[in-house]
């Protein structure tokens, strides 16, 4: 079993809805969670992280995270077609500095 | 600004060639890593070092070596690819102290081993 755990999509959502993406992961040990943006033929680029249950908020994205259930989301609010890419989410886990373990990462497309 | 750069966007080697691919950062980050990308799979974590000669391997280090000399670069070593080794290849640096820290990637080596 991965350790983080991504459904590949494509999830498709029209403009101006919120697309929601969801991430589990198995190591309960794990303390920071983050999400990248990937879009097509570029490098990884942080949208945010959390590290406390709950929701955070910035700009249009919200992180949620629920330690028990063992699983953090990212929602986009006002989706545009600039947001289409691939979402990263990725785990650090206690005591491992800064190695990040990654999901296979979730394709959004949204649809003018 | 911040910097990653890597020495190749793309590259074509042959079987048995012995590849470097090079990482350099501007941001005296302590911490440094090598991730391969494949679909499907996400990023594997083949290296990462956190100081100045100073290395731990990650989820696939089989087949790979690296090379850490001075603190801003980072160099993976293919000694003698093979086709399974085409990939993606994805460096990045970290300040070091905090897990919340941000993991800042270069723009990718595209490898083709023929």
């Amino acid at each position: 079993q991965k350790e983080v755990e991504q459904n590949s999509g494509p999830l498709s959502v029209p403009e101006g809805a919120i697309a929601s993406l969801n991430c589990t992961y198995s190591d309960r040990g794990s303390q920071s969670f983050f999400w990248y943006r990937q879009y097509s033929g570029k490098s990884p680029e942080l949208i945010m992280f959390i590290y406390s249950n709950g929701d955070k908020e910035d700009g249009r994205f919200t992180a949620q995270l629920n330690k028990a259930s063992q699983y953090v989301s990212l929602l986009i609010r006002d989706s545009q077609p600039s947001d289409s890419a691939t979402y990263l989410c990725a785990v650090n886990i206690y005591n491992a500095g800064n190695m990040l373990t990654f999901g296979g990462g979730t394709r959004l497309m949204v649809k003018p | 600004d911040v910097k990653v750069t890597q020495s190749s966007r793309y590259l074509v080697k042959r079987t048995g060639e012995k590849v470097f691919l090079e990482c350099v950062q501007d941001m005296d980050h302590e911490n440094m890593f090598w991730y391969r990308q494949d679909p499907g799979l996400g990023l594997r974590l083949i290296y990462f070092s956190y100081d100045v000669k100073m290395k731990e391997k990650g989820d696939i280090p089989e087949g790979y070596s690296v090379s850490r000399e001075k603190k801003e670069r980072f160099s993976l070593i293919l000694e003698s690819a093979s086709t399974n080794q085409t990939s993606m290849y994805l460096c990045a640096s970290a300040r070091a102290g905090s897990p919340n820290n941000e993991q800042f990637f270069g723009p990718g080596t595209r490898l083709t081993v023929l």
